[in-house]
């Protein structure tokens, strides 16, 4: 079965620092991979999601992440963190065999001004 | 496009009742899934229907259930209400080919059992 691995559960950065999220995949085949972001007590907002092509994605809010086949990661990037993307990231994975996401555990992100 | 619509955003029972949850997907999408989610347990999958089929389900007790209706819309019942159920409780409406493939999620009904 597939899994998702998220190894860090808190990070805190400095506002205008980049920020790098883990993401770690178990699965034989290339899954569907995605970032999600929550804010407390709301939804889960799609930042970005991988299917296959170019393995650097760029997403909403300023946020890129990279499919890297050989270290199955899928690993969430901005170059500049703001105040505001402090929350709670989700990385998610998708295979064709069932139409559901499994998710990892969550990063709780905390900016510092 | 509107996004998901889930209702109500907030309940609170008492051990022993049941509950109906509701969710309405984006227009045309005919997949919707139901997630839980907890601070012990994470984002865990409950079930997931298509075209008022039931097409996976999660490892949930009996109590747990669901339906679709024929414009998409869905329902999540509980039964007999524990302590432990409460919790976020978030619908994904999903499109599942092309470029518009994936997940978007409601902002979820917060269940409290008391």
């Amino acid at each position: 079965a597939q899994s998702v691995t998220q190894p860090d559960i808190h990070i805190t950065v400095s506002e205008g620092a980049s920020l790098e999220l883990r993401c770690n995949y178990s699965y034989g085949a290339t899954p569907y991979l995605f970032w999600y972001v929550q804010s407390p007590g709301q939804g889960l907002q799609l930042l970005l999601k991988y299917f296959s092509g170019d393995t650097l994605v760029q997403g909403i809010k300023g946020f890129e992440a990279e499919f890297k086949r050989s270290q199955s990661s899928f690993n969430l990037r901005k170059p500049s963190v703001h105040w505001s993307d402090a929350a709670e990231y989700f990385c998610a994975v998708h295979t064709g065999t069932a139409s559901k996401l499994t998710f990892g555990t969550g990063t709780r992100l905390q900016v510092t001004l | 496009k509107a996004g998901v619509t889930q209702t109500p955003r907030y309940l609170i029972k008492t051990r022993g009742q049941q509950v109906t949850l509701s969710c309405s997907p984006i227009s045309g999408h005919r997949s919707v899934s139901w997630y839980q989610q907890t601070p012990g347990q994470g984002l865990q999958f409950l079930f997931e229907y298509f075209s008022e089929t039931q097409r996976n389900k999660g490892n949930f007790p009996g109590r747990f259930s669901g339906r679709q209706f024929s414009n998409s819309r869905s329902e999540m019942n509980v039964s007999t209400l524990e302590l432990g159920d409460s919790a976020l409780y978030l619908c994904a409406s999903s499109f599942l080919r092309g470029l518009d493939y994936g997940y978007t999620f409601g902002s979820g009904t917060r269940l409290t059992v008391v």
